[in-house]
């Protein structure tokens, strides 16, 4: 059984820096890409960030490109994303999931509950 | 605006099918698989569907998937009240290196 649980969510000022992170629970962390989607109010799913199953490639959505950084520890089954330079338009439910085939072949089975971020002067 | 095209919205009365349509490109459908998630108000995505036409493990039957080219749809068959939720469509994109999403379709159970 696979459990995910993002935590780390909060209301900030634009131009402010936030941190989630995602605990998973569960066998072979370390097997898996992990993702952070992300959907703003009213809006669809939205993919943000991607990182190997080794921490050795990670990818972003331009959006945020430069601005997050998407990163893992295997040996504490964490996955986090530090979020600086915050935008209004970064507001929405977050979410991390495990990438269960590589490249989105077998889908995102497993998702977090996700965690609030506000953006907001 | 959205990498994949789904309609906004679809609606039908219990017992019936319902089709969910989502447009892509080569570099995303066109040449990767396809998923889809079932998005309930207040609630996580929920896959229900993979690798374009397989089913995970406790998502019913009713729900029926395919892929030809750039496109991709969703049946769902025998429509219940529970079926009532957002649903869109994924997949991994070559030039993106990473997952587009659709914008979602609202299916409405009448």
């Amino acid at each position: 059984q696979v459990h995910l649980v993002e935590t780390g969510g909060g209301e900030v000022q634009p131009g402010r820096s936030l941190r989630l992170d995602c605990g998973v629970s569960g066998d072979l962390f370390h097997n898996f890409g992990m993702y952070w989607v992300r959907r703003a109010p009213g809006k669809g799913l939205e993919w943000v960030a991607h990182i190997s199953y080794d921490g050795r490639e990670s990818h972003y959505a331009e959006s945020v490109e430069g601005r997050f950084t998407i990163s893992r520890d295997n040996s504490k089954k964490m996955v986090w994303l530090q979020m600086n330079s915050l935008r209004v338009e970064d507001t929405g439910i977050y979410y991390c999931g495990r990438d269960e085939g590589g490249a989105l072949k077998l889908g995102i089975l497993n998702w977090g509950q996700g965690v609030p971020v506000t953006v907001s002067s | 605006q959205s990498p994949l095209t789904q309609p906004p919205s679809t609606s039908g009365i219990p017992g019936q099918r319902v089709t969910i349509s989502c447009s892509g490109a080569k570099s995303n459908i066109g040449t990767n698989p396809v998923s889809w998630y079932q998005v309930l108000p207040g609630t996580a995505p929920k896959l229900v569907i993979f690798n374009s036409h397989q089913w995970p493990s406790g998502v019913p039957d009713r729900f029926s998937a395919s892929k030809s080219g750039t496109s991709a749809s969703l049946a769902i068959s025998d429509l219940h009240s529970e079926d009532e939720a957002e649903y869109f469509c994924a997949a991994w994109d070559d030039s993106l290196n990473g997952p587009a999403f659709g914008g979602g379709t609202k299916v409405t159970v009448l």
